[in-house]
């Protein structure tokens, strides 16, 4: 498979619940970076994690990173409607130059 | 806030046309890049330009395609000569620092979407 996987490819929860989805990747990276689209709009930032961090936390959010697996993960805690929309996981490595790799998403709906 | 701008927000042409897409990045930010999202499909790196010139591009920014930097505002994309592949959300971005270093963020714009005919 290529650069940055997320799994699974939708989930839905009800509001309240908590939400996880993960990223595999497979050359060494630099930086992991996880995204949110809502439908048919842009990419908007939410949390990077540098390959020499295990954990970092954002408001809800809390992500981490197993270099040895080559894995992330995204989770989002109390969620609300409003984060329904779709999670990409992006990957920068020291071969790639200045360019981000996506994976295919995660589409989260969350149910009122 | 600070936002990348795109137009237009939806193209429509016919297939051997050449079309322009346009952005205006965040001011202060130095590193601008076009990606490129087939419908259903992932987010995929076309080009990174930096200094007025392309510092990265990948397989898809073939011959096809050629960015600008006209002005000290605007950075365009255009695609020479359209074809039904070509159909996707384009997306342009814009970032302060190299994508690697510091935070490394992209900061995107809404898309422009283009249906080739």
């Amino acid at each position: 498979s290529q650069q940055g996987e997320e799994d699974p490819q939708a989930l839905s929860i009800q509001e309240g619940e908590n939400a996880t989805m993960n990223c595999s990747y497979k050359t060494s990276i630099n930086n992991l970076q996880w995204y949110r689209q809502n439908s048919g709009r842009g990419l908007v930032h939410l949390i990077l994690i540098r390959s020499n961090e295990r954990e970092k936390h954002s408001g809800r959010l809390r992500v981490t990173l197993d270099t040895s697996k080559k894995s992330s993960s995204l989770l989002i805690t109390a969620s609300r409607a409003a984060d329904t929309a779709s999670y990409f996981c992006a990957t920068d490595t020291d071969n790639a130059g200045n360019m981000l790799t996506f994976g295919g998403g995660t589409r989260l709906m969350v149910k009122p | 806030e600070p936002e990348v701008t795109q137009t237009p927000s939806h193209q429509v042409t016919q297939m051997g046309q050449e079309v322009i897409l346009r952005c205006v990045p965040i001011s202060n930010h130095l590193y601008f890049y076009w990606y490129r999202q087939i419908l259903g499909q992932k987010v995929e790196f076309l080009v990174s330009f930096y200094n007025n010139e392309i510092s990265e591009k990948s397989e898809i920014f073939d011959d096809q395609f050629s960015v600008e930097r006209p002005d000290g505002s605007n950075f365009t994309l255009k695609i020479r000569s359209t074809k039904l592949e070509d159909s996707a959300m384009y997306f342009c971005a814009s970032s302060e620092w190299l994508v690697g270093l510091n935070t490394g963020e992209l900061f995107f714009g809404e898309g422009s979407r283009l249906t080739v005919l």
